[in-house]
């Protein structure tokens, strides 16, 4: 049983670009998060998909910000025109309910 | 007032000795509370969740829960210096689908 894989594990990208993070959840796992992590900060929720529901996007920071899960597994965050200000950890997280949620490595992001 | 917090620390203590991490959480209604421990440069990893009021022990890590006071806590004994690391505390609230993280408590575990 593998964990919660994500890829790329180190993106760069310069600023204004569009940039793409793949989340590959736990098998069986039926809910999927994405966080953000800025250097010494906390966690903060980006959205979550719970099975064919419509997804939570409470937390997308802007309309630059998309994400879609196809055929309730792996998931694609999108931002759209990076900005420096984006540059953070990207962790996924799955859960088999609203529980124990696990994380995946994450992608650390670098706009420069 | 955050949803959910902790002490920023950081906490040192010796090796051997008792850590003693806080959580206080500002929704009544929280079902479910969780202890992630995240390495410098690493994802966080659960470690213990609690979802009833009292102890829940597993090795030498012992979740505690007080619903009425709002507040859970985790104690390492023994601590090792393996066992530095940021500790997160994440609720599951009464109307929430999604955890809320408290920001972390960094712990040192002093050979």
């Amino acid at each position: 049983g593998a964990g919660v894989s994500q890829s790329p594990s180190n993106k760069v990208t310069e600023k204004g670009k569009d940039v793409e993070l793949r989340c590959d959840p736990i098998s069986g796992h039926t809910a999927l998060y994405w966080y953000r992590q800025s250097l010494g900060q906390g966690l903060e929720f980006l959205i979550y998909f719970q099975g064919n529901s419509a997804p939570d996007k409470s937390g997308l920071p802007s309309d630059r910000f998309s994400a879609e899960r196809t055929g309730g597994s792996v998931s694609t965050l999108t931002i759209q025109r990076t900005q420096q200000e984006d540059s953070a950890v990207y962790l996924c997280a799955s859960s088999s309910d609203f529980h124990e949620q696990y994380f995946g490595p994450g992608t650390r992001l670098t706009v420069t | 007032q955050k949803e959910v917090e902790q002490n920023s620390g950081p906490l040192s203590v010796p090796e051997g000795a008792i850590a003693s991490l806080n959580c206080t959480y500002s929704d009544r209604g929280s079902q479910s509370f969780f202890w992630y421990r995240q390495y410098s440069g690493k994802s966080p990893e659960l470690i213990m969740f609690i979802y009833s009021n009292g102890d829940k022990e597993d090795g030498r890590f012992t979740a505690q829960l007080n619903k009425a006071s709002q507040y859970v806590s985790l104690l390492i004994r023994d601590s090792q210096p393996s066992d530095s690391a940021t500790y997160l505390c994440a609720v599951l609230g009464s109307s929430a689908r999604q955890l809320t993280f408290g920001s972390g408590t960094q712990l040192t575990v002093l050979p």
